[in-house]
């Protein structure tokens, strides 16, 4: 049972345009939410996280956007450059039941020139 | 990446012999968690580990998979008698607290083929 789910395995974003990368998830007591990027041959690295709290938490380039009603999260690139291809990971945990933390599938994204 | 020390960075075994992944996790962390992913797949939790303390092992294979952190020295994950199946890249990671929240640092990985 996948509870963390990417359900776009790949993407391509003209660079200088916006990249949105999707994700759901099905369990509702999941209360802090992550995006990893990864590039090849490396560790996937932390990138932005965001509450349950809030529905939305930038960082630069980067916005998380939670939407808990739906449960789904998105997050925003903008602008693209070509540095972002990479795969990213949404991943989630719950605060309260243990320090477990669940990732999606990964979606690779390609920043076109 | 370069907190989380792992290796071997590549493993080669034929099948039925023994594989050992070693992770040391940051300095003064003392949870590690370690993750499989398979090819075209993503991160699939595997184990939980405080120092001598085997916390959460839910989505290790009942056989062949052990893993361990010692009071001394890295955290292991083993792996006896591989098979193909085994082939993937294994990550390490140690746990940190961001706001009162769980951020993981991995390390860059130990790619074992098992031919």
């Amino acid at each position: 049972d996948q509870q963390v789910k990417q359900n776009s395995p790949s993407l391509s974003v003209q660079e200088g345009r916006i990249s949105i990368l999707n994700c759901d998830y099905t369990n509702s007591m999941f209360d802090y939410f992550l995006w990893y990027k990864k590039y090849p041959a490396e560790g996937p690295t932390f990138l932005i996280s965001i509450s349950s709290i809030k529905d939305k938490n930038e960082d630069g380039r980067f916005t998380v956007f939670l939407n808990k009603s739906a449960k789904h999260l998105s997050l925003h690139i903008v602008p693209s450059q070509p540095g972002d291809s990479a795969v990213y990971f949404c991943a989630a945990s719950s605060l309260t039941r243990d320090d477990k933390i669940i990732f999606g599938k990964g979606t690779r994204l390609h920043i076109l020139p | 990446n370069a907190g989380v020390m792992q290796n071997p960075r590549h493993l080669v075994r034929r099948r039925g012999q023994e594989a050992r992944l070693r992770c040391s996790p940051m300095k003064g962390h003392s949870h590690v968690y370690w993750y499989r992913q398979l090819p075209e797949e993503g991160l699939k939790f595997m184990v939980y580990l405080q120092k001598e303390n085997i916390i959460d092992e839910s989505g290790m294979p009942k056989e062949r998979f052990s893993a361990e952190f010692p009071k001394e020295g890295p955290s292991i994950l083993r792996i006896q008698q591989v098979v193909r199946g085994d082939s993937a890249a294994y990550f390490c990671a140690s746990l940190y607290r961001n706001s009162g929240a769980n951020v993981l640092t991995f390390g860059a990985g130990s790619r074992l083929t098992v031919l």
